[in-house]
């Protein structure tokens, strides 16, 4: 069964970096079937997805943030990571990875982390 | 302002049958295919439909989905109090080369 596990600070000032991780466990995040991908829910709010990585290094992001996203994987630990920069407090919001399996007939966000709140704030 | 647009909240009683509406447009819902996440309280999303009408195994089939030219619908039949979710659609869009969502229908089973 795959899992993934989002870490990081739960808080970030303004302007500062926002810096999460996701460790994969259950299956390797250099299968070629997947992408691995960041989602954002603001409190009360909708999904928003962030941006996605490839193993290969490949990656795909939301034009609304591409400015201030940055999606790096590290297949040695299993593991991809998000940097936002300038962060306000709109981009508090529930972060969550999810892997996404995709083929030539569908991209399905199938196996999601629990997801963590990340509060900007000073 | 989420890209794709659904109305915020939906209602029913058990037994009935319940229509959830996404409205996209010829970049997206209309060249793409059409996915419907639930996500009950508490919980993350999970897939309900992909390519606009197909069931993962284990999915019931009292739920179903349709795609006509820039809009899609899920449709929840015999409704269920564990039904009581938020609903979201997705597809890709390809204008802005990405993933949009919905801004998702909160379903209460009255």
């Amino acid at each position: 069964q795959v899992q993934l596990q989002e870490s990081g600070p739960g808080l970030v000032k303004p302007s500062q970096t926002l810096s999460l991780t996701c460790t994969v466990s259950g299956g390797s995040i250099s299968s070629g079937d997947y992408y691995w991908s960041w989602i954002r829910q603001p409190p009360g709010k909708g999904l928003e997805w962030i941006g996605y990585i490839y193993y290969s290094g490949s990656t795909y992001y939301n034009p609304s943030l591409k400015s201030r996203v940055t999606i790096s994987v590290d297949t040695s630990k299993n593991q991809f990571s998000l940097k936002l920069s300038s962060v306000t407090a709109a981009d508090t919001a529930v972060y969550y990875c999810a892997r996404v399996w995709y083929s030539s007939s569908w991209e399905i966000f199938d196996y999601w982390g629990q997801g963590t709140l990340i509060t900007v704030s000073s | 302002q989420s890209v794709l647009t659904q109305p915020p909240s939906a209602s029913g009683t058990p037994g009935q049958r319940v229509t959830i509406s996404c409205s996209g447009s010829s970049s997206n819902i209309g060249s793409n295919y059409v996915y419907w996440y639930q996500q009950l309280p508490g919980t993350t999303p999970k897939l309900l439909i992909y390519r606009n009408n197909q069931r993962p195994s284990g999915v019931p089939d009292r739920f179903s989905g349709s795609k006509s030219g820039t809009s899609a619908s899920l449709a929840i039949s015999g409704l269920r109090s564990e039904d009581e979710a938020d609903y979201y659609c997705a597809a890709w869009d390809d204008s802005l080369s990405g993933w949009v969502f919905g801004g998702g229908t909160k379903l209460t089973v009255l």
